[in-house]
């Protein structure tokens, strides 16, 4: 596609709830990042994808925090059990394969999570 | 550990003036340096990087910013501020320590008064 597209753009949940969130990145590129934005801070880091590496999850919160990338695309982020703490904007980028630091990451539009 | 610092939360400056926006980090090799933008209501963007070469690197929108390793910094920089300026900046370095993960800094707030 043009560029990395999520879905949904918004979702609201109540407390206790599983849910999923999708990124599509551009195609070609084998690394995909997940940041997770909360209202007035910067980007938080959560995992990275590249190619068929074992992801690196150091930035994950909690063990109610997976995300998984099927064929070396599309990436699903899942959040088991949802906290009001868990509300925030997630947000997925991509690049090409970050061999040399070059790695310029196109965002997505983000999905606005609430969590009442 | 890598780290990126902004150290200011937010900036206001007049239409027409200039822009300096600091940016530090630590990282103990020859990083690799990101600005991006946030506008308003949509993802952000990439003004200007550095890899290495000339460290005055120029950016989009009329952004440049200056590598000087003697301070650790890179900040950003705009001769004339436009209100369509304002948005939130984010720092970022890229670790290549565990597969060149970009550790970005907690971003600095521009905004424009007429």
């Amino acid at each position: 596609g043009a560029g990395v597209s999520q879905s949904p753009s918004n979702k609201v949940t109540e407390k206790g709830k599983d849910v999923e969130l999708r990124c599509d990145p551009i195609s070609g590129h084998t690394a995909l990042y997940w940041y997770r934005q909360s209202l007035g801070q910067g980007l938080e880091f959560l995992i990275y994808f590249q190619g068929n590496s074992a992801p690196d999850k150091s930035g994950l919160p909690s063990d109610r925090f997976s995300a998984e990338r099927t064929g070396g695309s599309v990436s699903t982020l899942t959040i088991q059990r949802t906290q009001q703490e868990d509300s925030a904007v997630y947000l997925c980028a991509s690049s090409l394969a970050p061999t040399s630091g070059n790695n310029e990451q196109f965002f997505g539009p983000g999905t606005r999570l609430t969590v009442l | 550990a890598q780290s990126v610092t902004q150290p200011d939360i937010h900036i206001t400056v007049s239409e027409g003036a200039s822009l300096e926006l600091r940016c530090n980090y630590s990282y103990g090799a020859t990083p690799y340096l990101f600005w991006y933008v946030q506008s308003p209501g949509q993802g952000l963007q990439l003004l200007l990087k550095y890899f290495s070469g000339d460290t005055l690197v120029q950016g989009i929108k009329g952004f440049e910013a200056e590598f000087k390793r003697s301070q650790s910094s890179f900040n950003l920089r705009k001769p004339s501020v436009h209100w369509s300026d304002a948005a939130e900046y984010f720092c970022a370095v890229v670790s290549n320590t565990g597969g060149f993960k970009t550790i970005f800094g907690a971003g600095t707030r521009l905004f424009v008064k007429a």
